[in-house]
């Protein structure tokens, strides 16, 4: 079983629709969480954390059930903008190792007109 | 401007031979990783390093080489024991704590053997 999974699309969804995807991690002793977005040949970028408590970002929303070990992200209102490939991160790391980031596969999207 | 920079941006190899990236940062970051990325795929990470001096294998680190002589600087060499080394490459940055800090990603190298 990889340690973190999600579903590789692509979503091909119609602007302003809404759009979920799920990822599950294996570490039950996963420290962090985070979504990070990659566009077509380009270096991944920061999207948002994810908090225990759930956390909003204007048309994005992130989910955290640790009891499932699963992380989600919600995008409403979809723009044309939005297509790209969504990463799940997992941070694995410890105080003596640090940061230790593991990525899902991506979970690619496109929104058409 | 501060950043993390990736040199060069396309990098063509013939079989056989050993290859450097370089990759350079100035946010004084400690923290330092690289990543390999094939096409259709997440990340897999190869090598990083939390402090100067120091570094330790990823999931991937056969066929790979990295230092840490300064903080500013991380780079990796792929060497001809790399059986398929065609890919995307890019290296991160963080701070070294605490665990919810994001990294920040160069641009990366697209390496190719002809």
């Amino acid at each position: 079983r990889k340690e973190v999974e999600q579903d590789p699309g692509p979503f091909n969804v119609p602007e302003g629709a809404t759009v979920a995807f799920n990822c599950t991690y294996s570490n039950s002793a996963s420290q962090s969480f985070f979504w990070y977005r990659q566009d077509c040949r380009k270096e991944p970028k920061l999207l948002m954390s994810v908090y225990s408590s759930g956390n909003e970002d204007g048309r994005f929303t992130a989910q955290l059930n640790r009891a499932s070990q699963y992380i989600s992200l919600l995008i409403r209102d979809s723009k044309l903008s939005d297509s790209a490939t969504y990463l799940c991160v997992v941070n694995n790391g410890n105080n003596n190792a640090g940061n230790m980031l593991t990525f899902g596969g991506g979970t690619r999207l496109m929104v058409k007109p | 401007d501060g950043g993390i920079t990736q040199s060069p941006k396309y990098l063509f190899r013939k079989e056989g031979q050993n290859v450097t990236l370089s990759c350079e940062q100035n946010l004084n970051h400690d923290a330092m990783y690289w990543y390999r990325q094939d096409p259709g795929q997440g990340l897999r990470l190869i090598y990083y390093s939390q402090i100067v001096n120091d570094f330790q294998k990823g999931d991937i680190a056969e066929g790979y080489s990295v230092s840490r002589e300064k903080k500013e600087s991380f780079p990796l060499t792929v060497t001809s024991a790399q059986k398929n080394p065609t890919a995307f490459y890019l290296c991160a940055s963080s701070i070294s704590g605490p665990l919810n800090t994001e990294a920040f990603f160069g641009q990366g190298t697209r390496l190719t053997v002809v």
